[in-house]
Parts: C-alpha cells; structure tokens; sequence
C-alpha cells in the first residue's frame, strides 16, 4: 500500500498528557500537511512541510503543538498537556505540486477523558 | 478570512437520479478546486480536481467551474446507495499552501 499512512488509529489519553501522532506521506510527494477535523466540520489547516522545511502554520496551532519532519520523510505531531478541546480527528496529507490534490491518510482520532 | 461556503443539507436524492452540489468560495485568486467525499469516521477521498472553468468529466461525476462567479458544483449521476458521503469542497488559497474546506453537504441516496 503506497497511500498515506498514520499511527495510531485511535488515541485516548487524560487531559494533561502528551500525545504524539505520526504521519508516513506517499513516497514520492514532497510536501507534508496536518489538518484538524471535528464534527460536523471540514478539515481545517494546521502546518505545511516541504520537504524538513516547516513553511506555514495556522493561527490554531497554540505554543502547545509541535510538528516535525526531520528527514523529509515521516513526520510527527505532538500535542503537550492534552485539553478537552483537543479531541478531534488529526489527519495528514501528503502532495507533490502547490496547486495538485493532496492525498490523506486515515487520520488518528484523539479522545480526551 | 478566506471561506468555502457550502449547504450543510442533508440531500435527500432517489436512486438513480441526478444528485447536485453546490459550493461557493471567497477567495477570487483561487485556481485550484477540488471534491472530496467522506463517510462516517473515515478520512477525506479526492473525487475530482478542476482548474479551468467549464465542465470535468470522470465517470458518474461531473465538476462543474465558473470563477468569475466564484462557484463550484458537482453532479452525480445514476445516483447510488453507496454515493451517500459527505462531500467536501475544497479550494486551494491563493497566497499559501493549504487548502480551505467548505464544512460538507450530506447526501443520502434512498433506494
């Protein structure tokens, strides 16, 4: 299978804890994307990579996310100390051109208690 | 704030007819616009992309583009149960990367 893979599926944690989540892009794309999705909602944007470069980040991601893409490939997003508004599916996408589709992955659905 | 507006619905269309959607966007620099479908608890699956105005073709589908309207739709055709998604429109934003979602219009095709 060559599509967008993400780990884990599901996560459930406390609110405090740390979470991270990983994403493996298509191979040959070049360009890396986290979005946020909550019910009812489309997804909405959360950073860019292209290549280990971090490019763009949206205004929703707090001082408390992080994502890296150290070698260009996979790339990780974590979350410190969880809040309930946290919950939400985080899905990766992964593109190879500024104006081409970007392909998503599973997501992974994160559940705060 | 750049927006992607669409009718949240839910569509209600009888198989094998033709189901209609619709969307509308802000952001008049956009040259890239695409359709996603989404059922319950799964992640988005491109359907379309268009870039020039007028009509794409791909199968039961159909995008439609008119930009100096600044508006998108999809037909599908010969409708089927299993075409009962969310469908999603997206636009690419003219000054960044991302791509902006409209929050989806729910279709349901009944038998």
């Amino acid at each position: 299978d060559t599509g967008v893979s993400q780990n884990p599926r599901h996560k459930i944690t406390k609110r405090g804890q740390n979470v991270t989540f990983r994403c493996d892009p298509i191979s040959e794309h070049n360009r890396l994307y986290w979005y946020r999705q909550t019910l009812g909602q489309g997804p909405e944007f959360l950073t860019y990579f292209q290549n280990e470069a971090q490019l763009e980040k949206s205004r929703l991601l707090s001082d408390r996310f992080s994502a890296e893409r150290p070698k260009g490939s996979f790339s990780t997003l974590e979350i410190q100390r969880t809040e309930q508004g946290d919950s939400a599916m985080y899905l990766c996408a992964s593109g190879s051109g500024i104006n081409q589709p970007q392909h998503f992955g599973d997501g992974t659905r994160l559940s705060i208690l | 704030q750049k927006e992607v507006e669409q009718n949240s619905g839910p569509l209600s269309v009888p198989e094998g007819a033709i189901a209609s959607l619709n969307c509308t966007y802000s952001d008049r620099g956009s040259q890239s616009f695409f359709w996603y479908r989404q059922y319950s608890g799964k992640s988005p699956e491109l359907i379309m992309s268009i870039y020039s105005n007028g009509d794409k073709e791909d199968g039961r589908f159909t995008a439609q583009l008119n930009k100096a309207s600044q508006y998108v739709s999809l037909l599908i055709r010969d409708s089927q149960p299993s075409d009962s998604a969310t469908y999603l429109c997206a636009v690419k934003d003219s000054s960044a990367s991302k791509i902006i979602f409209g929050s989806g219009t729910r279709l349901s095709i009944r038998p």
